[in-house]
């Protein structure tokens, strides 16, 4: 079965402050992926990776960063958090022209 | 990205069948059909896609028309745990160099009834 785990479920923290969110997935997946949800507005894509170190800008790339230094893991940063950055993350990973699994999400919260 | 229509909502009983469509009459020849659900508070759980063939999995069963503008999902037996948000999407997995982005619409709030 795929496996995606993420790192917390539950996050809160402070306007300003660096945040991380870390994804890894145990199938030797090439792409993975970092989406958020809000209520009415979907699923959007922020980031996606298709190889090691490589990185492409989704739809909402603005105040986010990414880190891909291994295959399994995908790292989403928050430079400076922001409130209007409270959000369900989704991290997502697939084989390569294959459907993508997702993990449970980080619901993060931003004071 | 592609557009969808679903009901927004259906009940179910427990044990029947759950037959939730989708209407996707914009779909293009390479563009597969693609179902998820999401359960409260978890992440979107990958069921089922196809081209063209009907197609089955220990999950569900995908019944796509001829013509390929509508498809049907279909749970054999509903349990109370298939209660969640169905997602009908279309998508080429060969554009964007195979890692483009999902987009779901607003999607079925399927809900199983004891």
């Amino acid at each position: 079965d795929v496996k995606v785990t993420q790192s917390s479920r539950y996050l809160v923290k402070r306007t300003g402050e660096k945040v991380f969110l870390e994804c890894v997935q145990d199938m030797d997946h090439e792409n993975m992926f970092w989406y958020r949800q809000d209520p009415g507005l979907g699923l959007r894509l922020i980031y996606f990776s298709y190889d090691v170190k490589m990185k492409e800008k989704g739809d909402i790339p603005e105040g986010y960063s990414v880190s891909r230094e291994k295959k399994e893991r995908f790292s989403l940063i928050l430079e400076s958090a922001s409130t209007n950055q409270t959000s369900m993350y989704l991290c997502a990973s697939s084989l390569q022209y294959q459907p993508q699994h997702f993990g449970d999400g980080t619901r993060l919260s931003i004071l | 990205d592609a557009k969808t229509t679903q009901p927004t909502s259906m009940d179910c009983a427990e044990g029947r069948a759950a037959n939730l469509p989708c209407n996707h009459s914009t779909i293009s020849g390479n563009e597969y059909v693609y179902w998820y659900r999401q359960i409260h508070s978890q992440g979107p759980q990958y069921i089922i896609h196809g081209l063209k063939n009907n197609e089955t999995n220990e999950m569900a069963s995908l019944i796509i028309t001829e013509d390929r503008k509508s498809s049907t999902l279909i749970l054999p037996h509903a349990t109370l745990r298939d209660t969640a948000v169905y997602y009908c999407m279309f998508k080429d997995p060969y554009s964007g160099g195979g890692a483009d982005g999902l987009t779901f619409g607003k999607g079925t709030h399927l809900i199983i009834q004891p």
